[in-house]
């Protein structure tokens, strides 16, 4: 099965700072038919999974432009710019690309 | 508003079997796979498996395909999960969510303890 490895597992960041995430996957998420399966989900303190980009780097409405997905391959990158209190929490990359879907281990952010 | 309503908290002896519901409103039961997943304290996510609510067919995550059973009523338009021989190690929170993840349940509490 395709192995979701992100770096940092824990991000203090200061309000108003940026915070990158970064995902390595195992193997590309790039399928057969040129789409790339890579997405983002959040999850608040106490509160389910919710998601956040899919595709790399769609939001889904509602979710603030300050949440940017990037990348190709086997390298994605989620950046949250100016960050807020709400968005303390974890956030995950998975990829349903090829069957088992994974997801990487979770990286916490929190405010400095 | 698209809903995925899970039933709630359980509290299990090892060696028993739970069942947990996902009932779904606000959008057409068979349009999307449901998928469980589970999160252990300190395990991060796993994939369980999935249920096409359509015709029933599953697909079994490798841990747990001997213990899994994964259905769909799509009379009730509820998915249902039911995880047998559970061990301590089966403690977590179990969602449920579509293929995409746009749409997840609130999580399910299973704790497992003699």
């Amino acid at each position: 099965e395709i192995v979701l490895t992100q770096t940092p597992l824990s991000s203090p960041v200061s309000l108003g700072q940026s915070a990158s995430i970064s995902c390595i996957s195992s193997e590309s998420l790039l399928d057969n038919k040129g789409i790339t399966y890579l997405n983002w989900l959040q999850q608040r303190p106490g509160q389910a999974p919710r998601l956040l980009i899919y595709k790399v780097s769609k939001r889904l409405p509602g979710v603030p432009d300050r949440f940017i997905g990037d990348g190709a391959g086997t390298v994605f990158t989620l950046t949250i710019t100016r960050v807020e209190p709400e968005d303390v929490g974890i956030y995950f990359c998975t990829q349903d690309t090829q069957s088992p879907p994974t997801f990487g281990p979770g990286t916490k952010v929190e405010i400095k | 508003e698209v809903q995925m309503l899970q039933s709630g908290a359980e509290v299990k002896k090892p060696g028993a079997t739970v069942r947990i519901s996902c009932k779904v409103s606000g959008y057409t039961f068979t349009d999307y796979y449901i998928h469980w997943v589970q999160q252990a304290p300190g395990r991060g996510l796993k994939w369980m498996g999935q249920v096409d609510p359509e015709d029933g067919e599953t697909v079994y995550g490798e841990v747990f395909q001997d213990r899994i059973t994964l259905s769909a009523d799509t009379f009730t338009e509820t998915a249902y999960m039911e995880l047998s021989n559970l061990k301590p190690e089966d403690t977590a929170i179990y969602y449920c969510k579509t293929t995409t993840g746009r749409y997840w349940g609130q999580g399910t509490l299973v704790s497992v303890s003699s």
